[in-house]
């Protein structure tokens, strides 16, 4: 099936430096997704990202956070500065439309570690 | 906001035998329901969705029975091979984009 790559696949960084999570959504999908899992925990959903704009998000998307898909590039989240409670997978997904019945497609997501 | 609780946390079954796992949510203004399966080390791949004017689903061996008065659905996986080992995630989404995830039930199938 349709398939989301993320880069990197892992990730570790000092607090309070910036990180920068790419994501190369399916190729004829408008609607991209942030979604964090903390260890242990259930997978959250963060931001909802289309035509340039976010749309969505949720409390868990930080005034730290920031996404952008550049001229069709990466669909990009930036965390700066970042903070221990950062560490999580970041889980990025695209899809054809925001509505009922349309799947979204995961990546196989990006493993943040703080220290 | 929606809150949705899957069971079992994990089960094993011998190779041939049915698997089911049970999922409700909180809020009645979801009406989207995919299932996405993990394999080890692998990516959610999306298995099977219902919305919520439907009551039953069927793709092969996999039955998604949805209950909207309870707020219940179930996924029946008849005839499990090996390959069906992973973690399955229930998910729920009202008219807003976001999913809200299940916990997971991790499934080891014994061949």
């Amino acid at each position: 099936g349709p398939k989301v790559l993320q880069i990197p696949s892992h990730q570790i960084i000092d607090m309070g430096q910036m990180v920068t999570l790419n994501c190369d959504p399916v190729s004829n999908h408008l609607y991209f997704y942030w979604y964090k899992q903390i260890l242990g925990q259930q997978m959250e959903f963060l931001v909802n990202f289309y035509n340039g704009k976010v749309m969505e998000k949720s409390k868990l998307f930080k005034d730290q956070f920031s996404v952008e898909r550049p001229d069709g590039s990466y669909f990009t989240l930036k965390i700066q500065p970042t903070a221990l409670e950062d560490s999580a997978v970041y889980f990025c997904a695209s899809s054809l439309a925001p509505g009922t019945g349309i799947a979204q497609y995961f990546g196989p997501g990006t493993r943040l570690l703080v220290l | 906001g929606e809150q949705v609780e899957q069971l079992p946390s994990s089960l094993i079954v011998q190779e041939g035998a049915s698997v089911l796992i049970n999922c409700s949510y909180t809020d009645s203004a979801s009406v989207y329901f995919p299932w996405y399966k993990q394999e080890p080390g692998k990516r959610l791949q999306f298995i099977i969705d219902i919305r919520s004017n439907m009551e039953r689903k069927q793709n092969q061996r996999l039955t998604l029975l949805f209950d909207k008065k309870t707020k219940h659905l179930s996924l029946h996986i008849t005839a499990t091979q090996p390959g069906d080992s992973a973690i399955y995630f229930c998910s729920a989404k009202g008219f807003a984009s976001a999913l809200t995830f299940g916990s997971g039930t991790k499934v080891i199938v014994l061949p």
